[in-house]
């Protein structure tokens, strides 16, 4: 298993740009989540779904959309970009009803100038 | 508002010493906590868990320890070893929710 990937590693963006930041995971796991980590502040939650066709919104959901059309695909996107958002975006996925170890992706580092 | 801490941010230790890094959490109503471990560049990495039901698990070389009377959880490395330098993370979780602390960066010195 490849576990939870992320593309792109790294990306630059242009103050009010758009981007998809890309998430999939081939553990069958039906919960995903998007947190975002800046320094010293520890990881925090943007959005999260629970299974297929359902999202929710974390504790920074503002700026970010997401969607769950598929259980393996968890996009993120920065509809324009801010400065704000410059941050190490981090993927992660979990088991059934019941888990609560999750598996994390080795992140993306988005820079918004 | 409900927050998870860390008491030190930075931990120096000699290799072969023991490590102790310290968490506060604050939200009693949380019945799962978890430590990862982070290395420059990678995502976050499973170390142990325990359940609030539980005062102390023990894993390979690690072991957790909680104390809800206090809302105190830490993380023991035995015979640190210089690949144990990482930032270390706990975390609090209710189901679908994980809230983490800001981390403790470990060094271990030769």
């Amino acid at each position: 298993n490849a576990g939870v990937t992320q593309t792109p590693k790294f990306q630059v963006l242009k103050t009010g740009q758009s981007m998809t930041l890309q998430c999939a995971q081939d553990m069958n796991h039906e919960y995903m989540s998007w947190y975002r980590q800046d320094p010293g502040m520890g990881l925090r939650l943007i959005h999260y779904s629970v299974g297929a066709g359902i999202t929710d919104q974390g504790e920074v959901p503002n700026g970010y959309n997401v969607s769950r059309s598929t259980t393996e695909d968890f996009p993120l996107r920065l509809l324009s970009a801010a400065p704000s958002q410059t941050s190490v975006y981090f993927c992660a996925s979990k088991g059934g009803q019941g888990a609560y170890e999750q598996y994390f992706g080795p992140g993306t580092r988005l820079t918004v100038t | 508002g409900e927050s998870v801490g860390l008491h030190l941010p930075t931990l120096s230790v000699q290799e072969g010493d023991n490590s102790i890094i310290n968490c506060a959490y604050s939200n009693s109503a949380s019945d799962y906590f978890i430590w990862y471990k982070q290395e420059s560049g990678k995502g976050p990495q499973f170390i142990i868990d325990i359940r609030s039901n539980m005062d102390k698990r023990q894993g390979q070389r690690v072991t957790v320890l909680l104390n809800k009377t206090v809302k105190h959880l830490s993380l023991q490395i035995a015979a640190t070893q210089p690949g144990d330098s990482a930032v270390y993370f706990c975390a609090e979780s209710a189901v679908h929710d994980m809230r983490f602390g800001a981390g403790t960066r470990l060094t271990v010195k030769p």
